[in-house]
């Protein structure tokens, strides 16, 4: 079974374009976090999706959005790209986001690179 | 507000030898906790999740444990070996989306 899935795994872009950043979760998960790990700090919740909707968001600007497809994948946007922005950005999935028992998983991760 | 801290940042230690790695938290009120492996640059690796109605789980030389009450857990790897060196995250999950990740201890094991 695959897991977590995410594209592209390097992404250069440059101050003040757009990138998109895209995740496939696992077959049967219908929720799927954003986070972002920036160096040397830690991982940051960006946003999550359940069953299409976005639930809900940490503390970025709006220019990080989102959505969440038919099929469970999704795909995070960031305008505006800034320097600070350069970081990896990882996703995870999950069967649901309720249930006591639910683990989280990771993909291997999006490594945006903003010059 | 749930916080969660891990110690030490950094730990480095010989092959062969067994080692403990602590998470805290503030609020006890947590669904479960899980013990994630990171290596450099790639994502996180799933190692143990504990029920907060649970003490402890195993899984080969690994054994988390939980205690809720003082909002403490720890890792423990036994006879270490170099293919463990990695960051491990300790995730705290207070329902829903909201996992909170500890800044994670980068383990060094060397041959």
């Amino acid at each position: 079974e695959a897991g977590v899935t995410q594209s592209p795994t390097h992404l250069i872009k440059t101050r003040g374009q757009q990138a998109t950043l895209r995740c496939s979760p696992i077959s049967g998960h219908t929720s799927v976090y954003w986070y972002q790990q920036a160096l040397g700090l830690g991982l940051q919740f960006l946003l999550w999706y359940d069953e299409g909707e976005e639930r809900n968001r940490g503390n970025f600007p709006p220019r990080f959005s989102g959505r969440q497809f038919p099929n469970y994948s999704s795909e995070l946007n960031v305008n505006a790209l800034e320097l600070e922005d350069s970081a990896l950005y990882l996703c995870a999935s999950s069967f649901t986001a309720a249930s006591r028992n639910e683990k989280l998983f990771f993909g291997s991760g999006t490594q945006l690179s903003v010059l | 507000k749930q916080e969660v801290t891990q110690i030490p940042a950094a730990l480095s230690v010989p092959e062969g030898e067994n080692l403990v790695l602590n998470c805290s938290f503030t609020d006890s009120a947590i669904y479960n906790l899980q013990w994630f492996r990171q290596d450099p640059g790639k994502g996180l690796t799933s190692l143990l999740l504990i029920q907060s109605s649970q003490r402890e789980q195993t899984s080969g030389r690994l054994n988390a444990s939980l205690d809720k009450s003082s909002g403490r857990s720890t890792l423990y790897i036994a006879a270490s070996q170099p293919g463990d060196s990695a960051t491990y995250l300790c995730a705290v999950n207070t329902g829903g989306f909201k996992t909170i990740f500890g800044a994670g201890t980068r383990l060094f094991v060397k041959a």
